[in-house]
């Protein structure tokens, strides 16, 4: 069956410009997660959807990412002004129930940005 | 406060021989515990998880871990490695209540021929 997917695998971008980032969970997916992972660093978290609405962006890093969830289902991640810290993979993980604990995430194979 | 600790960000075993990859965790309460490997230009998959169940925990490829809730970990083991089991590896923890996974920086295992 169809797993997560995320859009694009890869983007390039110049200092200062946004991008949008995109996220398919599998479908009936009610949890839906983005984390970025960096070279030599774990996965780190950055926000979780309950449908749509998010009740935990802790993790967003600043006020230039924010992030977006429609009819239950695709997710996009928006940064804004991107700076070269930015660069990194960013993945999306979906899974069946609401919020954490036991449930497996599914993850997709992440979108790798560059800001040169 | 939840934190996950990988010790060796790198290993190196020979084909056939043991694998083990270590995890510790802190955690206020009982928590559930995952492992991912991730191959090359892919996703995380997830290898196994504890539940609070058995503390031995059975998962695919061969890989096993045992929860040891008195040395705070759920150290990954595998008897005999394969050239496939090249990847990074990833330690999760969750909590019953909430909606974060705590991962650690992850292990890359090299197996070498």
């Amino acid at each position: 069956g169809a797993g997560v997917s995320q859009s694009p695998s890869n983007k390039v971008t110049e200092k200062g410009k946004d991008v949008e980032l995109r996220c398919d969970p599998i479908s009936g997916h009610t949890a839906l997660y983005w984390y970025r992972q960096s070279l030599g660093q774990g996965l780190e978290f950055l926000i979780y959807f309950q449908g749509n609405s998010a009740p935990d962006k802790s993790g967003l890093p600043s006020d230039r990412f924010s992030a977006e969830r429609t009819g239950g289902s695709v997710s996009t991640l928006t940064i804004q002004r991107t700076q070269q810290e930015d660069s990194a993979v960013y993945l999306c993980a979906s899974s069946l129930l609401a919020g954490g604990g036991v449930d497996t995430q599914y993850f997709g194979p992440g979108t790798r940005l560059t800001v040169l | 406060a939840q934190s996950v600790t990988q010790l060796g960000s790198h290993v190196s075993v020979s084909e056939g021989a043991l694998v083990l990859l270590r995890c510790n965790y802190s955690s206020s309460v009982p928590p559930y515990l995952f492992w991912y490997v991730q191959y090359p230009n892919q996703g995380l998959q997830l290898l196994l998880k504890y539940t609070s169940a058995a503390t031995l925990v059975k998962g695919i490829n061969g890989f096993e871990a045992e929860f040891k809730k008195s040395e705070t970990s759920f150290h990954l083991t595998k008897p005999s490695a394969h050239m496939s089991d090249a990847a990074e590896y990833f330690c999760a923890v969750s909590l019953p209540t909430g909606n974060q996974f705590y991962f650690g920086t992850g292990t890359s295992l090299t197996v070498i021929p």
